[in-house]
């Protein structure tokens, strides 16, 4: 079963910086593209950033780039998210994501549960 | 970047109703779209990929369509589980981009 797990999330005031991890189980990481992709309370889905298999490539919005860094250990099974400079429209639930394996293309085909980041003074 | 518009943004509709929804691309995506459903506090779940392809296990009462810049989602026959909220995101090239999303309610 595939299963995703994020955490690092917390309270952190503007400006101030935090890193997030998700550990990847029930399949074989190192294969698989990744992403984030977060959603402020209320509000509708953003995607975040995404890293492929071997971490040749890599995209983010426009909206953390400068400010934000993913990267993946796949001897950890693990993805991560450097986010620096918060600002308090960071604030959001952060998921973690796998691309389907069943059709070509980024679809999100499994997610985690989230981790919370709150930016606020 | 390519800009992603769903309608309605909410819609009230009865257990048994047939619902679409339809998502707009600011230019055209051929088919690299996809469908999920959120239920409040939890995560994303993919519905459709490729525009119209139903991942395994989904209910054959949803159904996908379109090409280009647009597209729709149906559900034919709505059952209780089905009241939720419903995004489309493009995955033709970075940045990727969701709709806004279409809250979908008991009537």
């Amino acid at each position: 079963e595939v299963q995703l797990e994020e955490s690092g999330g917390g309270l952190v005031k503007p400006g101030g910086s935090l890193r997030l991890s998700c550990v990847a189980s029930g399949f074989t990481f190192r294969t698989y593209d990744m992403n984030w992709v977060r959603q402020s309370p209320g509000k509708g889905l953003e995607w975040v950033s995404s890293i492929t298999s071997g971490s040749s490539y890599i995209y983010y919005a426009d909206s953390v780039k400068g400010r934000f860094t993913i990267s993946r250990d796949n001897a950890k099974n693990s993805l991560y998210l450097e986010m620096n400079s918060l600002r308090v429209e960071d604030t959001a639930v952060y998921y973690c994501a796998r691309v389907w394996e069943e059709a070509s293309g980024w679809y999100l085909g499994y997610w985690g549960l989230g981790t919370l980041v709150t930016v606020s003074s | 970047d390519i800009q992603m518009t769903q309608s309605p943004s909410s819609v009230s509709a009865s257990v048994g109703d047939r619902v679409t929804i339809t998502c707009r691309a600011s230019r055209s995506i051929t088919s690299w779209l996809a469908w999920y459903q959120q239920k409040p506090g939890k995560a994303p779940k993919l519905l459709i990929y490729g525009a119209s392809d139903l991942r395994s296990g989904v209910p054959s009462r949803f159904s996908g369509s379109g090409s280009g810049t647009d597209f729709t989602l149906t559900i034919s026959s709505l059952q209780p589980e089905d009241f939720a909220t419903y995004y489309c995101q493009q995955v033709n090239s970075f940045p990727f981009t969701f709709g806004q999303g279409t809250r979908l309610e008991i009537e």
